[in-house]
């Protein structure tokens, strides 16, 4: 069975430029994450999706920040305009989460680069 | 609000010695707990969870961690260490009684197996 899958692994861009990124969860998942991670730090929950529903976006800066899951299968994660402290590893993961006791699958993560 | 302790940022080990990396947690209700590995530029993995049950959870890859509610710790463990152990391990939570399931990780630990 394929894994969370994410793209682009990597990715380098000028501040204030605009980027996305990609994630296709494990088929039947109904629960996905993002998450963001600073080097060397514990993973930080930027939004949880329900199916298409985002159940959870109140760490997600809305100024910048974007996401969607348009028939509650794959998400895109976007930031317009990208700013220097933007730089760190976005994170997907899914679970099948029954009543919060399923543990996460993750994604190898989108490392953002911004100069 | 629930919330995760990682005290050490490396642990270091000799192969072949037990190892232990600490973990205290802090929820309102019923904590789920969990075990994640990472290895350099990887997503993170899951190892074990505990959920209810047995305080003594087994995992992958020959770990172990034990429930200690009166203590609130939840320490991952292996007999044995292998140089390929080498990673950095989050410890998170949820909140068994929270509706809206929120996983915390900890800031992690760099576990350092030397041969």
């Amino acid at each position: 069975e394929a894994g969370v899958v994410q793209s682009p692994r990597y990715k380098i861009i000028e501040k204030k430029q605009p980027v996305a990124f990609w994630c296709n969860p494990i088929s039947g998942h109904n629960t996905l994450y993002w998450y963001l991670q600073n080097l060397g730090q514990g993973p930080e929950l930027l939004i949880r999706y329900e199916n298409e529903e985002a159940v959870d976006d109140s760490q997600l800066p809305k100024d910048r920040f974007s996401a969607e899951r348009l028939k509650g299968v794959d998400s895109t994660l976007k930031i317009q305009p990208a700013e220097l402290g933007d730089s760190a590893v976005y994170l997907c993961a899914s679970s099948d989460d029954r009543g919060g006791t399923g543990e996460l699958f993750f994604g190898e993560g989108s490392r953002l680069t911004v100069l | 609000a629930q919330s995760v302790a990682q005290p050490e940022d490396q642990v270091n080990v000799a192969e072949g010695n037990p190892l232990t990396v600490k973990c205290t947690y802090s929820v309102s209700g019923n904590p789920y707990l969990f075990w994640y590995v990472q290895y350099p530029n990887r997503g993170l993995q899951f190892l074990l969870k505990y959920i209810t049950g047995d305080n003594l959870v087994k995992g992958s890859y020959g770990f172990e961690a034990e429930f200690n509610k009166s203590q609130t710790s939840f320490h991952l463990k292996k007999p044995s260490a292998l140089v390929s152990d080498s990673a950095l391990y989050f410890c998170a939570v949820r909140d068994g009684m929270d509706s809206s399931y929120k996983l915390i990780f900890g800031s992690g630990t760099r576990l350092l197996v030397r041969p």
